[in-house]
């Protein structure tokens, strides 16, 4: 157990709708990330927050945006889907420099029908 | 920006033999090297990192890992597989400045066969 929640588990939802991804990080890290994993793209950094403020961004589509919030957990929301968005969404977190390591969660994993 | 290469997609491996699994990465500026394993259903976990010092990477369930800068290398290797080891293995790096995403290899299938 790497101490990162992901909520939910699963989701099946239809092209055009919006959802929603949780992610608590391990207590007292303030670096929180989410990445993407298909079959076609392999694992894909879309965004990184740190301490509420986003830190650095990558290949996150402009459907999709993310926050975190004052007790630090996350939010990754999904908008006007599309079946390609179909993936492994995982949240990573982190202490404070590039050097620690970056924990990850279960992962949600999002079907889009 | 970074890029990291891993060449060989499924590697099959009889139990109790060792295994290598190869990573090479590119880079314009000096790097941190990772490696992560995904067991079935499972998100990432470190299996081992190099931030500086000895070449010589020793990680969790008996696996190590040696940095050549040379060869832009960081090899993955175990003595000895069991079938538990049965997993998708990724390579990454970050940059030791700028942007701290970990870019990923495309990952590695190791399957023991009994």
């Amino acid at each position: 157990d790497s101490g990162v929640t992901q909520t939910p588990k699963h989701l099946i939802t239809a092209t055009g709708q919006r959802v929603t991804l949780r992610c608590s990080p391990r207590s007292g890290d303030l670096s929180v990330y989410w990445y993407q994993q298909s079959l076609d793209q392999g694992l894909q950094f879309l965004i990184q927050y740190y301490n509420g403020e986003e830190r650095a961004k990558g290949n996150i589509l402009e459907r999709f945006s993310a926050q975190q919030f004052p007790d630090l957990h996350s939010e990754l929301n999904l908008s006007s889907l599309e079946l390609g968005d179909s993936a492994l969404y995982f949240c990573a977190s982190s202490s404070k420099s590039r050097t620690d390591t970056q924990y990850f969660g279960p992962g949600t994993r999002l079907t889009v029908l | 920006a970074q890029s990291v290469t891993q060449l060989d997609s499924q590697v099959p491996v009889f139990e109790e033999a060792p295994v290598e699994l190869r990573c090479n990465y590119s880079s314009s500026v000096s790097v941190y090297l990772f490696w992560y394993v995904q067991y079935p259903n499972q998100g990432l976990q470190l299996l081992l990192k190099y931030l500086s010092g000895s070449t010589l990477v020793k990680g969790i369930n008996g696996f190590e890992a040696e940095f050549n800068k040379s060869q832009t290398s960081f090899h993955l290797r175990k003595p000895s597989v069991h079938i538990s080891d049965t997993a998708e293995y990724f390579c990454a790096v970050i940059s030791i400045f700028g942007n701290e995403k970990l870019t990923f290899g495309t990952g590695t299938r190791l399957t023991i066969i009994p």
